[in-house]
């Protein structure tokens, strides 16, 4: 069974600050693997999709890695802003299905 | 902007009432999901259609829970009797997944509906 898990749980860092977040799941047979944001009380904002035979993808200040064979993937955010407190949640699609298993999140507060 | 739709958006109800929630997912995509959000469990996935058959609700408590897509436009989750314990934010979302190319597609989150059972 797909386990997914984020570290740290949470991470408070003042604004300017590059920062990684980190997503490691157990069973590499993936087809990809999906970062999200959720703000409270909202729904999930999708930041990138890496495709299993993808490194990496970019997007303005993000970029996420996949390393698929040992289950990890990364969150990094440049310059980080007080506008990207929320939780950040990563969420594999394992080999054969459709639905989505995510992990538990990261809980970040960007402070000016 | 094409966008999933979730209504209601909060929902208040009492234990033993009949909960339905609905989902319009973005035209074309021809796979819908349903999760659930709790502080306890995180998100997990209750059920998913396909070209609106049901594929795989594993995930739903079936003696009380249904979920439908009566048309391309509409997919409903209804829960019967509603439980304190079903109270959690219930996401829709949708993504088109061609024959043949499931690994490309990402899936589209609506807001959510909040459901709260006393």
């Amino acid at each position: 069974k797909q386990e997914v898990t984020q570290i740290p749980a949470a991470l408070s860092v003042p604004e300017g600050e590059n920062l990684v977040l980190n997503c490691s799941f157990t069973d590499s047979a993936i087809y990809n693997l999906q970062w999200f944001r959720q703000d409270p009380g909202k729904g999930l904002t999708s930041l990138l999709l890496i495709q299993s035979s993808q490194r990496e993808q970019t997007s303005g200040r993000l970029n996420a890695s996949l390393d698929k064979s040992s289950g990890r993937s990364t969150l990094y955010i440049a310059a980080s802003q007080p506008g990207d407190s929320a939780t950040y949640l990563c969420a594999v699609r394992p080999g054969g299905f459709q639905k989505l298993v995510f992990g538990t999140g990261t809980r970040l507060l960007v402070s000016p | 902007d094409a966008r999933v739709t979730q209504t209601p958006r909060d929902k208040v109800t009492e234990m033993g009432q009949e909960v339905t929630m609905r989902c319009q997912p973005i035209l074309g995509h021809n796979t819908v999901f349903w999760y659930r959000q709790t502080m306890m469990q995180g998100l997990e996935l209750l059920a998913y259609f396909r070209n609106r058959a049901p594929l795989d609700d594993s995930g739903m408590p079936k003696d009380r829970f249904s979920a439908e897509m009566p048309d391309a436009t509409l997919a409903t989750l209804k829960i019967q009797p509603s439980e304190p314990r079903d109270s959690a934010v219930y996401f829709c979302a949708s993504g088109f997944f061609p024959l043949g190319r499931v690994g490309e597609n990402e899936q589209f989150f609506g807001p959510g509906t909040r459901l709260t059972v006393l």
